[in-house]
This record gives C-alpha cells, sequence and structure tokens, in this order.
C-alpha cells in the first residue's frame, strides 16, 4: 500500500506568517510522530500521537508550535509567527502499534523562512 | 536532553572498501536501530537491534548492540555507489520515543 505522505514538499514563507504541514500517515498505523531535521543535523522529536491517547508534546520548542490529529488519520502541524530558526526539514513517520520502534517515514516538508 | 554520539561524522572511500561507523551514548537504551536516509527523502529503517549482545545481519550490512547497552556499530561490507547516503543510529526511549544520532554521511569513489 502507499507509504507516508507528506504535503507540501517544499514551502517558502515570510518571517512572521504561519504554515501548515500536513502528514498522511500509512493506513492502519495508530501512532504518528513529527521530528525537525535541521541542515546536516539528527531528527528532532516534536510530538507524538496513539491513537485516542493524549499526545506527547514533550519536544515541542515553543509555543508556536501545534499539532493536530484526527482520529488515527491526518495530521497537521502549525508553526505560527514563522522565525528564520524554524527553517528545516519537517519529517512525519507512523507505526503500528506494538512496533513503535518500527517507524516509516515520509519525505518530509522542507520548509525556508525568509 | 539525551544524546547519541556517532561517529565518524563523514567518511569518503572507494567502491568495494568496508565501512564501519559507531554509536554511543551516555545512556541505557534497550533498542538500538540504524536507518539511512537518502537526499530529499526520509529515514529507512535498515537494521533492529533489541537484545545487548545482539549480533544481526541484512545483507551487506552488520549491526551490534553493545554488550553495556550504550553503544552500537554498523557495518558494509563490500560498499557500491548506491550506499551512499547518511547512517542514523536511533535508540528508542521509553515505549515510544526515539533519540536520534547526528548521522554519518557516506561518500563512495567509483
Amino acid at each position: 500500500g502507499a507509504g507516508v505522505s507528506q504535503s507540501p514538499s517544499n514551502k517558502v514563507t515570510e518571517k512572521g506568517k504561519d504554515v501548515e504541514l500536513r502528514c498522511d500517515p500509512i493506513s492502519g498505523h495508530t501512532a504518528l510522530y513529527w521530528y525537525r531535521q535541521r541542515l546536516g543535523q539528527g531528527l528532532e522529536f516534536l510530538i507524538y500521537f496513539q491513537g485516542n491517547s493524549a499526545p506527547d508534546k514533550s519536544g515541542l520548542p515553543s509555543d508556536r508550535f501545534s499539532a493536530e490529529r484526527t482520529g488515527e488519520s491526518v495530521s497537521t502541524l502549525t508553526i505560527q509567527r514563522t522565525q528564520q530558526e524554524d527553517s528545516a526539514v519537517y519529517l512525519c513517520a507512523s507505526s503500528s502499534t506494538g512496533a513503535s520502534w518500527e517507524q516509516y517515514f515520509g519525505p518530509g516538508t522542507r520548509l525556508t523562512v525568509t | 536532553g539525551q544524546q547519541l554520539n556517532q561517529s565518524p561524522q563523514s567518511m569518503f572511500i572507494q567502491e568495494g572498501e568496508d565501512v564501519s561507523m559507531n554509536c554511543t551514548s551516555s545512556s541505557i537504551f534497550n533498542t538500538w536501530l540504524w536507518y539511512k536516509q537518502d537526499p530529499g527523502e526520509g529515514p529507512v529503517l535498515l537494521i533492529a537491534l533489541y537484545k545487548a549482545g545482539e549480533l544481526t545481519s541484512n545483507g551487506r550490512l552488520t549491526a551490534q548492540f553493545g554488550i553495556t547497552r550504550k553503544d552500537s556499530f554498523l557495518n558494509i561490507s563490500a560498499s557500491i555507489p548506491s550506499d551512499v547516503g547518511i547512517y542514523f543510529c536511533a535508540g528508542l526511549q521509553g515505549a515510544q520515543k526515539l533519540v536520534f544520532g547526528q548521522g554519518t554521511r557516506l561518500t563512495i569513489n567509483p
């Protein structure tokens, strides 16, 4: 079946604007993760959704970042009042219950804040 | 927060050579994973290690979970051009969160 998809693939925005990034997980995967990857760096955990449980937001860097997920489907990551340091690739991953370490990643959204 | 230290940060090798990279942590992890990331793509899982001392192979790849549970290595034998990319180690924190290393960038000269 289809893998994890993300949109848009690239986003250029002006400093101070809000942006929304979308993730479509693999069908049937109950867990969904968002990561940030700065240029030349590893992945930083942002937020984790598991079924109907309260999300783990411990990785969100500031209150400008928020994410929602509808049931076990699409998730959106919103960054308000974007700053230049928000420029990065934002990766989404999903996994099935009981196999959280086998996360399947989407191709990412490259965000550039000018 | 917890960090994983990967080394080397980059490698330049000739096609056909063997490659070795490792990952260390100040904390214990109960699961170690190795991912490969190609340009413009998300990371893809290569090998998962669940038990201290475990040695696991996947084709030309071999990875080991250190006995102290604070380190892991990945070996690639007889490298080929498609091995080019960035390799990340990751440790499973608790039941759900992955902590990633900074990556090892592999470049292969034909």
